[in-house]
């Protein structure tokens, strides 16, 4: 199993352009999660699906950012407009029980200019 | 291919004595480590981190301790309370800033 796969490794981009981060999760979970890792916060849980519904999406940090699951094996988490401020390390993680055994993406880089 | 691997899927411990979670990883060019600690229905939370450069680091009842030849390190915690129960993840940064992350162990304090 390749585990779960995040795209792009590195995205630079301009300050009001939109984000596309992709996500891949392991075949057969069913709970699939995406955070965000900052030095000053940490690690933080932005939104999780459970069978490709948004279940919890409080820690969405405001209306520019939204994410989808339209099947189970594809996830994205888009941002519009980006700012600076959004500039982090974007993981995406999946879990056969929401609980344990979470599986991370390598992280998607992201530097907004 | 799992580049940070935590074997023990999970770990009871006595209230009081000592807990000990494992960590490997595969590649060398990892030059720092960190643990998270995660509770049911919360995100992981920033544990204790080391450098490659230091083979321990302490914070009070948690201490991280690294053996690069083995590529192994692990986390203490002593004496262990029941409050210690949780998800506990070992992470590894490479120089890129690329974070990886283990599967995570559960850990059980019995009070």
């Amino acid at each position: 199993d390749a585990g779960v796969i995040q795209s792009p490794r590195h995205e630079v981009t301009e300050m009001g352009q939109e984000v596309t981060l992709r996500c891949k999760p392991i075949s057969g979970h069913d709970y699939l999660f995406w955070y965000r890792q900052t030095m000053m916060r940490g690690l933080e849980l932005l939104i999780y699906f459970n069978n490709n519904v948004p279940i919890d999406d409080s820690g969405m940090p405001e209306d520019r950012f939204s994410a989808k699951m339209p099947n189970a094996s594809f996830s994205t988490l888009k941002i519009q407009p980006s700012e600076p401020r959004d500039s982090a390390v974007y993981f995406c993680a999946s879990s056969r029980d929401r609980s344990y055994g979470y599986t991370f993406g390598s992280g998607t880089r992201l530097t907004v200019v | 291919d799992q580049q940070v691997k935590q074997n023990s899927p999970s770990l009871s411990v006595q209230e009081g004595r000592i807990s000990i979670l494992n960590c490997d990883y595969t590649n060398s060019m990892f030059d720092y480590f960190l643990w998270y600690k995660k509770y049911p229905a919360e995100g992981p939370t920033f544990l204790i981190s080391i450098s490659s450069i230091k083979d321990k680091n302490e914070d009070g009842r948690f201490t991280v301790f690294l053996n690069k030849s083995a590529k192994h390190l692990s986390l203490h915690i002593v004496p262990s309370q029941p409050g210690d129960s949780a998800v506990y993840f070992c992470a590894a940064m490479d120089t890129g800033n690329q974070f990886y992350f283990g599967t995570g162990t559960s850990l059980t304090v019995i009070p």
